[in-house]
């Protein structure tokens, strides 16, 4: 069963500091998604990204979000300056081009005290 | 007001019972999607569908596309079936994003 995997599980981080987190999508995949889940909340849409570059945001995805596929098996959510209401968990997901079939990560779920 | 809609948004049932938890939704889809979170928080894909009816095991999905209406349905309930259950429309175009309902949490008892 492929899977796609995110590291770290979780992360407790300042305010103010820089958070990387790791996606490794399907291989042969080519959407990539982060969504994130504020405890007791419903998942939101962060941000898609398709041949290398971002094809939509959300509003919550500003200037401090960006996103990267640095070596081509990667995929990466990083927060500039991290925030306390950025505390939630974030999922990565990724599809295929012709199923559809959408795969999630376990989650990677950021603290920030 | 949501765009996906769910309703329970907390289900308890005995085992064995016969489970119906439904979504509506105002968007425009391609696709929509019923998911599976347990407690640790990860998401599992259940069902995409964008017509009629699927089947898996003891798990049944369906769709009506006129009406904006799926319903997901567990026959013969186990308590290891006890988790979140989320309705999640995928949008079109270039993007499809998913925009997710809020979910329902099911417990089913002994």
């Amino acid at each position: 069963e492929p899977e796609v995997t995110q590291t770290p599980s979780h992360q407790v981080t300042q305010m103010g500091q820089e958070v990387i987190l790791r996606c490794v999508p399907i291989s042969n995949h080519l959407y990539f998604y982060w969504y994130r889940q504020i405890l007791g909340q419903k998942v939101e849409f962060l941000v898609s990204f398709y041949n290398n570059e971002i094809s939509e945001k959300s509003e919550i995805f500003d200037d401090q979000f960006s996103v990267e596929r640095p070596d081509g098996s990667n995929f990466t959510l990083k927060i500039r300056s991290t925030k306390l209401e950025d505390s939630a968990m974030y999922f990565c997901a990724s599809k295929g081009h012709y199923t559809g079939e959408l795969f999630f990560g376990e989650g990677s779920r950021l603290t920030v005290l | 007001k949501n765009e996906v809609e769910q309703s329970p948004q907390n289900l308890t049932a005995q085992e064995g019972e016969f489970i119906t938890i439904n979504c509506s939704y105002s968007v425009g889809i391609s696709a929509l999607h019923w998911l599976q979170q347990h407690p640790g928080g990860g998401i599992v894909s259940l069902f995409m569908l964008s017509s009629g009816k699927k089947k898996h095991g003891r798990l049944i999905a369906t769709i009506n596309i006129q009406e904006k209406h799926s319903s997901l349905h567990i026959t013969a309930s186990h308590p290891r079936d006890s988790a979140v259950y989320i309705c999640a429309a995928l949008t079109g175009g270039a993007t499809n994003k998913l925009i997710f309902g809020t979910g329902t949490l099911l417990a089913v008892q002994p």
